[in-house]
C-alpha cells in the first residue's frame, strides 16, 4: 500500500526559504521507474507541477521557477525534499506530493493530502 | 512548453447524465495523456492513464480516448459522487503541463 504524507511550515514571511518533507511508504524511490513529484494548487486555481525527482537521481524542474527550487531524496529514510527560496505571497498555495509510475509515460498515480502553505508577512 | 486547454471550463449536468470533457494540446503528445478527478479540499484521484486506460481504482463508467492534439474524458452515466473538478495532464515531455480544469456541476 503506497502512502505519502506532506509536511511543513503553515506561514512563511516573503523572502524566506521554504523546505516541504514529503516522507512515503509502500514503494523504493530506487526502483526502476519509480519518481516522486511535488505539485501545487493555489487558492480556487489549477494544478501546477513543480518539480520531479526520479530513481535514478534525475530531477526536472519547471523552468519558470528553476533557480529557486531544488529537490533531493533520502532514500534510507524514504523522504524526498522540495526546497522553495524567496518565498512570495503569490506562492501561497497547496503543496502535494506524489509517486510517480511510468507506463506509456510518468503519471501521478497516488498523491499525498497535500499541506497548505500562506506567505505573509 | 506544452499549453493543455480544456473544455468546457464548467458544465452543470444530471444523474444519470453522459457527460464528455474535451482536452487539447498545443502540440503532438502521442497518448501521453492523464485524467484526475478532484473534489474540494482533496488530492487528485488519478482516473485514466495514457489517454484510454483505465486506473485500477476509478469505475469503469469512465473511459479516455485520443491521440495526438485532442482527447475526451466520457462518463457513461454520472453517479452523484462523480460531481468533481477534471483535470487533463500531459507527460510527453517536461515541464508537466496540467489543463485549467473543469468544474462538473450538479443541475
Amino acid at each position: 500500500q503506497i502512502t505519502l504524507k506532506e509536511s511543513g511550515p503553515p506561514l512563511v514571511k516573503p523572502t524566506q526559504t521554504l523546505t516541504l518533507t514529503c516522507t512515503f511508504s509502500g514503494f523504493s524511490l530506487s526502483t526502476s521507474g519509480v519518481a516522486v513529484g511535488w505539485i501545487r494548487q493555489p487558492p480556487g486555481k489549477a494544478l501546477e507541477w513543480l518539480a520531479s525527482i526520479y530513481w535514478d537521481d534525475d530531477t526536472r524542474y519547471i523552468p519558470s521557477l528553476k533557480s529557486r527550487l531544488t529537490i533531493t531524496k533520502d532514500t534510507s529514510k524514504n523522504q524526498v525534499v522540495l526546497t522553495i527560496t524567496n518565498m512570495d505571497p503569490a506562492d501561497t498555495a497547496t503543496y502535494f506530493c506524489a509517486h510517480q509510475r511510468f507506463s506509456s509515460g510518468y503519471y501521478f498515480d497516488f498523491w499525498g493530502q497535500g499541506t497548505p502553505v500562506t506567505v505573509s508577512s | 512548453d506544452i499549453q493543455m486547454t480544456q473544455s468546457p471550463s464548467s458544465l452543470s449536468a444530471s444523474v444519470g447524465d453522459r457527460v464528455t470533457i474535451t482536452c487539447r494540446a498545443s502540440r503532438d503528445i502521442n497518448t501521453f495523456l492523464i485524467w484526475y478527478q478532484q473534489k474540494p479540499g482533496r488530492a487528485p484521484k488519478l482516473l485514466i492513464y495514457a489517454a484510454s486506460s483505465l486506473h485500477g481504482g476509478a469505475p469503469s463508467r469512465f473511459s479516455g480516448s485520443g491521440s495526438g492534439t485532442d482527447f475526451t474524458l466520457t462518463i457513461s452515466s454520472l453517479q452523484p459522487e462523480d460531481f468533481a473538478t477534471y483535470y487533463c495532464q500531459q507527460s510527453s515531455s517536461t515541464p508537466i503541463t496540467f489543463g485549467q480544469g473543469t468544474r462538473l456541476e450538479i443541475k
